[in-house]
């Protein structure tokens, strides 16, 4: 599995567009990107998920360029309720039986 | 929107008791797991299980710890001798299948030994 590298924290004001950057050198060609978004004494909850180039939801979009050893999420317009853990996976399509998550960014909203 | 739950919300027990975290995935899941977060570190896999039987584990998945799915809904993770260092949040997850689509995460059970 790809080993994942993201900011440990980021601060960020209401209103303000969020992108939190995620490094994946070692992705494999099978490999998709997935994001999840963790509150306190919370379960993670699925935010988005791409292969490559843009992927956008209701809730973000995620930007993957063509050699794929990163990935971003943008977060548009954030709240006070987006201030969560954002975590940045990569897990193939096969084979894979585990979804590991690393440390994660803290993103904290400020008013 | 469908979910999974886990039972109970939160459970201390002894140290060296034995506990049963129980959690109904999401019905037309095949594939189901059990991390476990302890207070302000990240969440950690500790087994994934398909087709009755275990998939993959983790190292932190060792002789004390089983899992079972006794029904065609519940799927539980038993601690046989609880330990001071197994307190966490204890998150069931299910997904329809692996590494392409999304894990659904229950609520969790916060394990407190004592």
């Amino acid at each position: 599995l790809a080993k994942t590298t993201q900011p440990i924290s980021m601060d960020s004001y209401e209103g303000q567009e969020v992108n939190i950057t995620c490094s994946h050198n070692n992705i494999a060609t099978n490999d998709y990107i997935t994001w999840y978004q963790q509150f306190p004494s919370q379960g993670p909850r699925f935010i988005i998920q791409g292969y490559k180039t843009k992927v956008t939801n209701e809730v973000a979009s995620l930007f993957i360029p063509a050699d794929r050893k990163s990935s971003t999420l943008s977060l548009p317009r954030v709240s006070l309720s987006d201030t969560a853990v954002y975590y940045c996976l990569v897990a193939n399509t096969s084979g894979t039986y585990k979804y590991i998550f690393g440390t994660g960014t803290r993103l904290k909203v400020l008013a | 929107e469908p979910e999974v739950t886990q039972t109970p919300s939160h459970q201390v027990t002894q140290m060296g008791q034995e506990v049963i975290l129980r959690c109904v995935p999401i019905s037309n899941h095949l594939y189901f797991y059990w991390y476990r977060q302890i207070l302000g570190q990240k969440v950690e896999f500790l087994v994934s299980f398909y087709n009755n039987e275990i998939s993959e584990k983790s190292e932190i998945f060792d002789d004390q710890f089983s899992v079972e799915r006794p029904d065609g809904s519940n799927f539980t993770l038993k601690i046989r001798s609880t330990k001071l260092e197994d307190s966490a949040m204890y998150f069931c997850a299910s997904s329809a299948k692996t590494g392409r689509t999304e894990a659904f995460f229950g609520q969790g059970t916060r394990l407190t030994v004592v």
